[in-house]
Formats: structure tokens, sequence, C-alpha cells
């Protein structure tokens, strides 16, 4: 079973930043914390991940809370092209994604 | 990042035949995963495929209707076995790569059973 809550939906501005949020609460102390999206019935598409420590790439930053049991995404500069379902998922150690219903993005010019 | 191929890319069959997919990476790997994603809902593990072994097979699966191979490390198939109209799905697969195994995904092949 999937280990975290997202919002259903959510709406943003072309162009503004998008965060989306993601619970954890009961996330152990060596699990981490990946995102990832989907267009349209692709394969899902790695975004970011990380364990305590807020990481940035090209694609997005990951800001997780100092307890560990939230973290939120950000899309710095949201396109239509980030219109995507986005997948929170705590992966446990023996490397399996549990995949939950994720949070649908709709970004709106 | 990894390049991953799968085919076919769809395919519609008639129930009772059987479908085996292929999923082929661009460079070695040690864990292979393969998922099914129904019409409108996420993505679910079938099984685990590791080169050398038989693959571990998710609650609710089974070797009889998923039959996996894993010749090398960069190749695997899914058959969809017997197959019924519940079995039209997208089924992926998907690699670990990097320092701390990152999953990365193919793009799937769309399976309509009539």
């Amino acid at each position: 079973d999937a280990k975290t809550t997202q919002p259903p939906s959510m709406d943003c501005a072309e162009g503004r930043a998008a965060n989306l949020p993601c619970n954890h609460s009961t996330i152990s102390g060596n699990e981490y914390v990946y995102w990832y999206r989907q267009i349209h019935s692709q394969g899902p598409q790695y975004i970011i991940h990380g364990l305590k420590n807020n990481e940035t790439n090209e694609m997005a930053s990951l800001i997780i809370t100092e307890d560990r049991k939230s973290s939120t995404l950000i899309l710095p500069h949201a396109t239509l092209r980030d219109t995507a379902v986005y997948y929170c998922i705590v992966r446990d150690n023996d490397y399996k994604l549990s995949f939950g219903a994720g949070t649908t993005v709709t970004v709106r010019a | 990042s990894a390049v991953i191929s799968q085919k076919p890319s769809r395919d519609i069959c008639q129930r009772g035949t059987s479908l085996t997919i292929q999923c082929q990476v661009d460079s070695q790997v040690t864990m292979m995963f393969w998922y099914r994603q129904q019409p409108g809902q996420s993505l679910t593990l079938i099984a685990t495929a590791n080169q050398g072994s038989e693959a571990t097979y998710e609650s609710g699966f089974v070797i009889d209707k998923f039959p996996i191979s894993r010749p090398n490390l960069t190749f695997s198939t899914l058959t969809v076995s017997n197959m019924s109209p519940e079995d039209s799905s997208i089924y992926l697969c998907s690699v670990d790569r990097g320092p701390k195994y990152t999953q990365y995904f193919g793009p799937g092949t769309r399976l309509t059973v009539l």
C-alpha cells in the first residue's frame, strides 16, 4: 500500500510556481521520498528524490520537513507541458515503488 | 538516466490468446520491474526480475498468468497468458539505475483484449 497522501488535484497558472504537497507521516529513517510524473499514459518520468536534505535539479526542487513527515515538490515556472499526474512515493528498502493515486496537476494559460 | 524500449507499443488481442512483451535497456542493470496500469488507475507492481533467478511476484500475480524471462542484464519479457478483457491495461517495465537506485520506466505497452 502507498505510504503517502496527496491532494487528488490542483490547478496552477502558467509561469507561476506550482507547490505540490505530500504527507508521509510513517516514513522510516532510511526511506527516500521520490517524485515521478506521468503525462497522459506515458511511462512515469523521474523528477527528483531526497532523504532529509532539500534537493534541486533542472526540473524541480524538493523540500522535506525536518521531521520528514511531509514534503513539497516545487515546479518553479509551470508550463502547459507540466500538466500531468504527479506521484509522491516513499521507497522501501527492497527498492519497490508503491504508487498511490497521485495529484492531477492542470496548468492553465 | 536509462534508455528503455518496449515492444510492441500497443496491440489488440483476442481473448484466450497470449502476448509477450519485450523490454530492452541500453546498458546492463541488475533489477528490472514489471508494472500494470489498468484504465484510469495507478501503477501496480507485478513482479521483480533479477538476472539468473526466478522472478518474484507480488500478491495477486502468479507465474502461470504472467511468466517472466530475464535471460541477460539488458533484456526481459513479460507474457500475458490466456488473456481476458480484464487484462486490458498498459504494461510497463522499469529498471534501477544510478547510485541511489533511481527507477526509470519504459514507454509502456498498451494492450486491448477483445
